[in-house]
């Protein structure tokens, strides 16, 4: 199955400040994988699929980028409501695999 | 607009099952690929099975093939998921979670979205 490893575990920033989370596969899988955000209490949400297309409703200053192996998701400036977990998820075969996710906390 | 709705918590003893539901509001059951994602605390969330986008089949992963049975009632748009033989490790949070199906390198897959809110299920003695 295909291992997909997240980076940083956490991330402590600021309102206001830039996030960058990685997502590494274990083998290319071209450009299917989503992000996803966890709050406590919550399901997840989905923000991303297939790389870089915004899910509805999630605003623009959540970005995805990458191709192969190689991902990220930027939050380009942290609202409050933006402090979670977040979990990459590829698509490129089955199993379907999560990432182990990358805390954004605030500093 | 789809909906997912759960049963509620759960909790069992190491060696009992589990069988909790999902109502699916919105779209018909078999034009749907509902899976069932669980949620350990402090790990990533792990695909347990569902229905195959290809043929509407059930698809296992591998570690829950022979403990986990995946059901649907189309006359009341409910799916089933019963999972045996619980440990202390099956201790999490289930979702199901319907599949956006498109088409892969080699076959359907996607992801999942929208989510049911999640039944919690523990595992103690």
């Amino acid at each position: 199955e295909i291992v997909l490893t997240q980076s940083p575990a956490t991330l402590s920033l600021f309102p206001g400040e830039r996030a960058t989370l990685s997502c590494r596969a274990s083998q290319s899988v071209t450009r299917y994988l989503a992000w996803y955000q966890k709050k406590p209490g919550q399901a997840p949400r989905l923000l991303i699929h297939d790389t870089f297309n915004r899910a509805t409703g999630i605003p623009a200053r959540f970005s995805g980028g990458g191709f192969g192996t190689d991902f990220t998701l930027t939050i380009s400036s942290l609202e409050s409501e933006d402090f979670a977990i977040y979990y990459c998820q590829q698509r490129y075969k089955w199993p379907l695999t999560f990432g182990g996710g990358t805390t954004v906390e605030i500093k | 607009q789809v909906h997912l709705v759960q049963s509620g918590a759960e909790v069992r003893r190491p060696g009992a099952s589990v069988k909790v539901s999902c109502k699916v509001s919105g779209y018909s059951l078999t034009e749907m690929s509902v899976q069932w994602v669980r949620h350990a605390a402090g790990k990533g969330p792990e695909w347990m099975g569902g229905f195959d986008p290809d043929d509407h089949e059930t698809l296992y992963a591998q570690r829950f093939q022979g403990r986990l049975t995946v059901t649907e009632d189309t006359s009341t748009g409910t799916v089933y998921m019963e999972l045996r033989s619980l440990t202390f490790d099956d201790t999490a949070m289930y979702y199901c979670a319907s599949l956006e199906v498109v088409p892969a390198a080699v076959g359907l897959t996607g992801w999942f979205d929208p989510w049911g809110q999640g039944t919690q299920v523990t595992v103690s003695s």
